[in-house]
């Protein structure tokens, strides 16, 4: 039941695009969007809705696709900040909880 | 606080000890969630604290765990006669509200646990 996150890792070049997805088994209600850098907290990113509402940042966005009942996140011109681990996480389960993705490790060089 | 504090933020115990785990949610949080971060792994939710209501403990794996919750504020996740596998990083998190959709969670930096 957990969401599978591909790629599991990825190394890009600075300014470089990233797409990441996230396909879940089960309906879909939401998504969540983390990034972990190492030894520190997950940070929130960005929330999707069922119905299209969509929360975010500017360079960073996603898409939630319903029917297919997976997410993809979309990196920019990728800048050397946005190197960490990126996990989904999708719910609402039935206890209202999160169902979390392993992540997908991403590096941006130089 | 700023933020989602927990303490210690690495702890080294021997196999059959027990441990406590401190977690200081951001003020006025009423839920707080504990969860574990095994390497290479997603989050694998532990348990779940809202305002004055009964503790979701589904994911405790097993009786040695628990966790409480004092003044709706603080929570201690206590691990007891630790075993090797609980070797993990434990986080913790806190958010406004349940049953939102559209809750974002706020973490803590983590408490790396190992048993040797």
């Amino acid at each position: 039941q957990q969401p599978v996150q591909s790629p599991q890792a990825v190394i890009l070049r600075e300014g470089e695009d990233a797409v990441i997805n996230c396909s879940s088994s089960k309906a879909l209600y939401s998504v969540h969007w983390y990034r972990q850098k190492h030894g520190e907290a997950p940070v929130f990113l960005m929330i999707l809705l069922k119905g299209g509402e969509q929360k975010g940042h500017e360079k960073i966005s996603a898409s939630f696709n319903e029917k297919k009942q997976q997410s993809s996140l979309y990196l920019t011109a990728s800048q050397l900040s946005y190197s960490g681990t990126y996990f989904c996480g999708t719910g609402p389960d039935s206890n209202y909880q999160l169902i979390w993705g392993a992540g997908t490790k991403l590096i941006i060089k130089p | 606080g700023a933020g989602v504090s927990q303490s210690p933020s690495n702890k080294v115990t021997e196999k059959g000890k027990d441990v406590e785990l401190r977690c200081d949610p951001i003020s006025g949080h009423t839920a707080l969630y504990w969860y574990r971060q095994s390497l290479g792994q997603g989050l694998e939710f532990l348990i779940y604290f809202q305002g004055n209501s009964a503790p979701d403990k589904s994911g405790l794996p097993s009786d040695r765990f628990s966790a409480e919750r004092t003044g709706g504020s603080v929570s201690t996740l206590t691990i007891q006669r630790t075993q090797q596998e609980d070797s993990a990083v434990y986080l913790c998190a806190s958010s406004l509200d349940k049953g939102r959709r559209n809750e974002k969670l706020f973490f803590g930096s983590g408490t790396q646990l190992s048993v040797l």
